[in-house]
């Protein structure tokens, strides 16, 4: 079994359609991430979390939302999906700290599709 | 605005040969420097660290940092098909930050 496992991995839906991701982990590290990936472009980081209770923006954080439901599983939230949203979502986690926190195990992705 | 910058590609290198990936970082303050392999339709897999000047080597796998330059850059030696992948170079600005570049596309050719 993966050590990030990602639900569901393809999602086909319609704008205005509240969509969730789903999240696991079993590495046992405290610091997750929600990115996307669009063609061209780098991975974009959406929120992070350090621990259940620390939650915090990326760089293109408006229209997602987080939840950490316990150190092990962290979703994301799109209340109300719009076409530019289509994208490929990873979940990624990684140690708490020292250098090592730039490595970051991936789980296998979300294609989305909003149409 | 921190930028990582890549070549897109595609690059490519005939089997055995040696594929040289190069990236280039706008902020002279980052830190750490990665170097993921990509395969199509898959995630992101961490294959090089580096963190200071210099090379450093790992098998098939050398990367090379300098600073001054602002300038890291990835070597594969004896280059096989199964090395065919998107490579994608990351920075480590801060205790969280990695700023992503948008990949290189590498061929082998057989």
């Amino acid at each position: 079994d993966a050590d990030v496992t990602q639900t569901p991995r393809n999602r086909i839906t319609k704008t205005g359609k509240r969509i969730m991701l789903e999240c696991s982990q079993t590495k046992g590290h405290d610091r997750m991430y929600w990115y996307r990936q669009d063609p061209g472009l780098g991975l974009r980081l959406i929120y992070y979390s350090f621990d259940v209770k620390d939650i915090n923006k990326g760089e293109i954080s408006d229209g997602y939302s987080v939840s950490r439901q316990a150190q092990a599983k962290f979703s994301l939230s799109l209340e109300s999906a719009i076409p530019n949203q289509t994208a490929l979502y990873f979940c990624a986690t990684s140690e708490l700290a020292g250098p090592n926190t730039g490595e970051l195990f991936f789980g296998e992705g979300s294609r989305l599709t909003v149409l | 605005q921190k930028e990582v910058e890549q070549n897109s590609g595609p690059l490519s290198v005939p089997e055995g040969a040696i594929a040289s990936l190069n990236c280039t970082y706008s902020d002279r303050g980052s830190q750490s420097f990665f170097w993921y392999r990509q395969y199509s339709g898959k995630s992101p897999e961490l294959i090089m660290s580096i963190y200071s000047n210099g090379d450093k080597e790992d098998g098939r796998f050398t990367a090379q940092l300098n600073k001054a330059s602002q300038y890291v850059s990835l070597l594969i030696r004896d280059s096989q098909p199964s090395d065919s992948a998107t490579y994608l170079c990351a920075v480590r600005y801060s205790n969280y930050q990695l700023i992503w570049g948008a990949g290189t596309k590498l061929i082998i050719k057989p």
